[in-house]
């Protein structure tokens, strides 16, 4: 089992529709998750960060964590095309990060 | 807007080649990154430096490459020789915590 999995994609959605990306870990020590949004041809760059369960909300993008079942989300409402790029979920244990393989998420018009 | 810088943007060698990739992290960052980003194996751990000092270099292929940090204000990153399985996207990453903001990166191509 990896250490952190992501659900496989690659996930396609309508434009205005809510896109789940999902992530699990093996970690139960881990106390803070990220997510990182890459696009094709860029580097990651961090978008949303959770440190306690339930849900947190930053604009359009919703991060949710659920400690006890290692799983964290990040739901995209309203997506745009622009939302499109591979979306990294990454855990850090021990002052570095295990990053997932990423999720790609396409949003057509 | 402060930013990691890595140089350079891409480089094309041949194959026995030596390699030199360089990064500046954020001021202020006191950790550093370099990863390795292929198709196949997603983004890889190569090594870490806290405030200068390599904490972990198991992912990095010993033999030929080696990381460095000389001052808080550079990062390295060697290979030596190059090979083309070497061909990758290389970032830098610095942070603060457990947060990381990556440099654009290297294309390395090694022929």
């Amino acid at each position: 089992q990896k250490e952190v999995e992501q659900n496989s994609g690659p996930l396609s959605v309508p434009e205005g529709a809510i896109a789940s990306l999902n992530c699990t870990y093996s970690d139960r020590v881990s106390q803070s998750f990220f997510w990182y949004r890459q696009y094709s041809g860029k580097s990651p760059e961090l978008i949303m960060s959770i440190y306690s369960n339930g849900d947190k909300e930053d604009g359009r993008f919703t991060a949710q964590l659920n400690k006890a079942s290692q799983y964290v989300s990040l739901l995209i409402r309203d997506s745009q095309p622009s939302d499109s790029a591979t979306y990294l979920c990454a855990v850090p244990n021990a002052g570095k990060s295990t990053f997932g393989d990423g999720t790609t998420l396409t949003v057509k018009p | 807007d402060a930013r990691v810088t890595q140089t350079p943007r891409h480089k094309v060698t041949e194959m026995g080649q030596e390699v030199t990739m360089r990064c500046q992290p954020i001021l202020g960052h006191n950790t550093v990154f370099w990863y390795r980003q292929t198709m196949m194996q997603g983004l890889e751990l190569l090594a870490y430096f806290r405030n200068r000092a390599p904490l972990d270099d198991s992912g990095m292929p010993k033999d030929r490459f080696s990381a460095e940090m000389p001052d808080a204000t550079l990062a390295t990153l060697k290979i030596q020789p190059s090979e083309p399985r070497d061909s990758a996207v290389y970032f830098c990453a610095s942070g603060l915590s457990d947060t990381q903001y990556f440099g654009p990166g290297t294309r390395l191509t090694v022929l």
